[in-house]
């Protein structure tokens, strides 16, 4: 089965900074990839995805890169802010018949006023 | 647009007692997954659900653990007997028609 390891586990920036965590899995046969955050006492909540057949993808402040020769995907947070204080979990799935989705163990971002 | 809805929010119970949890996914959502997550963890599928149909249950304790999602809607997910170790919280999601999954907050479960 699909395994996806993450790193770092932890991780503290000051405010502003740049955030980078990073992701492999082992299933070729995976084409999506979502991240999701997961504040204190709530459920993850999806903040971008990206499919295998594109390398990269930008939604404001986030951004998400995938080498699917490497099968290495990254998420990246800039210009960081208290508010992005969190658990961050990367996710691989494969989308033909019924979507299985595995998670990375989590990353906590910790970013200092 | 309502959201992924849990209860009970928190559960203590002692060991070998049962319990059981409640999850309404978003209206019009066929797919529904329960996900146990052990702290420090992330997510691990126990169940996925296509309506009323079991999909994948692969990873679900089955001597101790058993899920249902009647007329195609809401699901309930039980222990029976409860052990130490499936102290976790453990989330409902449901995704409309591609792999985007919307999580509800989750039943935090002690068991001592």
């Amino acid at each position: 089965g699909e395994n996806v390891e993450q790193h770092p586990s932890t991780l503290s920036v000051q405010e502003g900074d740049s955030a980078v965590i990073k992701c492999t899995y082992s299933d070729s046969a995976s084409n999506y990839f979502p991240w999701y955050k997961q504040e204190l006492g709530k459920g993850p909540q999806l903040i971008i995805d990206i499919r295998s057949n594109v390398g990269e993808k930008k939604d404001q402040r986030i951004a998400v890169t995938l080498n699917k020769t490497a099968k290495h995907f990254s998420l990246h947070i800039t210009e960081t802010q208290p508010e992005d204080s969190a658990v961050y979990f990367c996710a691989a799935s494969n989308s033909g018949g019924y979507q299985k989705v595995t998670f990375g163990t989590g990353t906590k971002l910790q970013v200092i006023p | 647009e309502a959201g992924v809805a849990q209860s009970p929010r928190y559960k203590i119970i002692e060991k070998r007692q049962s319990v059981a949890f409640w999850c309404n996914p978003i209206s019009g959502h066929a797919t529904l997954y329960w996900y146990q997550q052990i702290l420090g963890q992330g997510p691990k599928l126990l169940i996925q659900f296509q309506n009323n149909g079991v999909v994948d249950d692969s990873q679900l304790p089955k001597d101790r653990f058993s899920a249902e999602r009647l007329k195609g809607v809401d699901s309930t997910l039980k222990i029976q007997p409860a052990k130490l170790e499936d102290s976790a919280v453990y989330l409902c999601a449901s995704t409309l028609l591609g792999p985007e999954a919307f999580f509800g907050q989750g039943t935090r479960l002690t068991v001592v």
